[in-house]
């Protein structure tokens, strides 16, 4: 119940592709899910984050879809560049503080 | 530039001898948090503190503690660190929305990654 699963575990795109990364959850309660960004030896770092409420938000190249009925929700970057190889954490928190993270995708954009 | 401020970034210890991470923010957040991330996982949330409220998480060794002495800064002491401690602790600050306010993000420390000798 309390879990985000997330796929696929890592991703080779060419520069210009779209990588898309997906997660899944279980408990309804969940109420934002952000989506955070890591470069090695760096902690993570907010990329964009959306609400239940809303089924598309857009910052920049980077994408979340979310489709409330199925408690799915996904990254998309556009126009992908080398600099966006990173490892790409979905998340998601109800009341209180704990947030949920998923396992991780690890991104390489190659030149 | 506000942040939150890890220190030191590489820290290494002998088994079994006690030592304690430092984390401080200027965002003055008052809800404060320690992960740990081992290679190629999530971070797993140890506590948290909310103002001067420690929040344990069940699955959380004894091991580990924590203090947070003032709004700015918080430490992570692990008293006894076994070989499966070594790992990167992150440190992290939210504000508290309060009820029914918009959630906010997790802001992360750069990390101090651990090594056990």
């Amino acid at each position: 119940q309390q879990q985000v699963k997330q796929s696929p575990q890592s991703l080779i795109v060419q520069k210009g592709g779209i990588p898309i990364i997906n997660c899944a959850y279980e408990n309804t309660a969940f109420d934002y899910f952000p989506w955070y960004q890591q470069f090695p030896g760096k902690g993570p770092a907010l990329l964009i984050a959306i609400r239940p409420d809303v089924s598309e938000k857009k910052e920049g190249r980077f994408t979340i879809s979310f489709n409330k009925s199925a408690k799915q929700f996904s990254l998309h970057i556009m126009d992908s560049q080398p600099g966006d190889s990173a490892t790409y954490f979905c998340a998601a928190s109800s009341g209180g503080f704990k947030t949920i993270f998923g396992a991780g995708t690890r991104l390489f954009v190659k030149a | 530039d506000a942040m939150v401020i890890q220190n030191p970034r590489y820290q290494v210890t002998q088994f079994g001898k006690p030592v304690t991470l430092s984390c401080s923010q200027t965002l003055n957040h008052n809800v404060m948090y320690w992960y740990q991330q081992k290679s190629s996982q999530a971070p797993k949330l140890l506590f948290h503190y909310y103002d001067k409220d420690f929040n344990n998480e069940a699955d959380t060794p004894d091991n580990f503690q924590s203090r947070r002495p003032n709004t700015s800064f918080c430490f992570l002491d692990i008293r006894s660190p076994g070989l499966g401690d070594a790992a990167m602790y992150l440190c992290a600050t939210s504000r508290d929305p309060g009820l029914g306010g918009t959630r906010r993000p997790q802001h992360f420390g750069d990390g101090t990654r651990l090594s056990i000798l």
